[in-house]
């Protein structure tokens, strides 16, 4: 079975805190991504890679930065983190061709303080 | 971008009924993919269906891409189904949109 599995369940930080998220998958997939899930907005994505240190901006990359230094290792970094980024962060993989079955993470709720 | 419309947005259930949920893309699709996201907030695959009919015990799906549809039934509703149920597209590239879920309730 995928495995994805992320660094922390719960996380409490203060605001201009560096945070990091971390992504780890077992699948040897291709693709990893981050979203984050606000009520009332669904599931949106803040950036994916295709490759080790390859990358992508999605819907909302803003105040938002990445790291895939090995493939089966994705890092979503907040530089200085702000209350509106209080959130559910999720990560996900899938291979590399176009439109494969996405496994994800359970998940990081974060509260920014 | 895609639009992916899901309805209906809430739904309460008395354990054992049947139901179907539905979700509309707005633009051809290379693929869907149902989730099932429990109270701690996991999402987990139900199924991965670009087309066709697939059923996995109570659960099955339909795909019909050429109507931009897709329907999740589930049959004999129990408690553990409750929770968020979301579908995903995939129209272009590799990236994934989300429908904005339905939230299904099951009552003992």
């Amino acid at each position: 079975d995928v495995k994805v599995t992320q660094s922390s369940r719960y996380l409490v930080k203060r605001t201009g805190e560096k945070v990091f998220l971390e992504c780890v998958q077992d699948m040897d997939h291709e693709n990893m991504f981050w979203y984050r899930q606000d009520p009332g907005l669904g599931l949106r994505l803040i950036y994916f890679s295709y490759d080790v240190k390859m990358k992508e901006k999605g819907d909302i990359p803003e105040g938002y930065s990445v790291s895939r230094e090995k493939k089966e290792r994705f890092s979503l970094i907040l530089e200085s983190a702000s209350t509106n980024q209080t959130s559910m962060y999720l990560c996900a993989s899938s291979r590399l061709a176009g439109g494969t079955e996405q496994f994800f993470g359970p998940g990081t709720r974060l509260t920014v303080l | 971008g895609i639009q992916v419309e899901q309805s209906p947005p809430d739904l309460i259930l008395q354990e054992g009924a049947n139901s179907t949920l539905r979700c509309n893309f707005s633009d051809s699709v290379n693929n869907l993919q149902w989730f099932h996201q429990n109270p701690w907030g996991q999402l987990i695959n139900l199924f991965y269906i670009p087309s066709g009919t697939k059923q996995n015990g109570r659960l099955s799906a339909t795909t019909v891409a050429t109507e931009r549809y897709s329907l999740l039934y589930i049959s004999s509703s129990q408690t553990t189904d409750s929770g968020v149920y979301f579908c995903a597209v995939v129209y272009t590239g590799n990236q994934f949109y989300f429908g904005t879920g339905t939230s299904l309730t099951v009552i003992p």
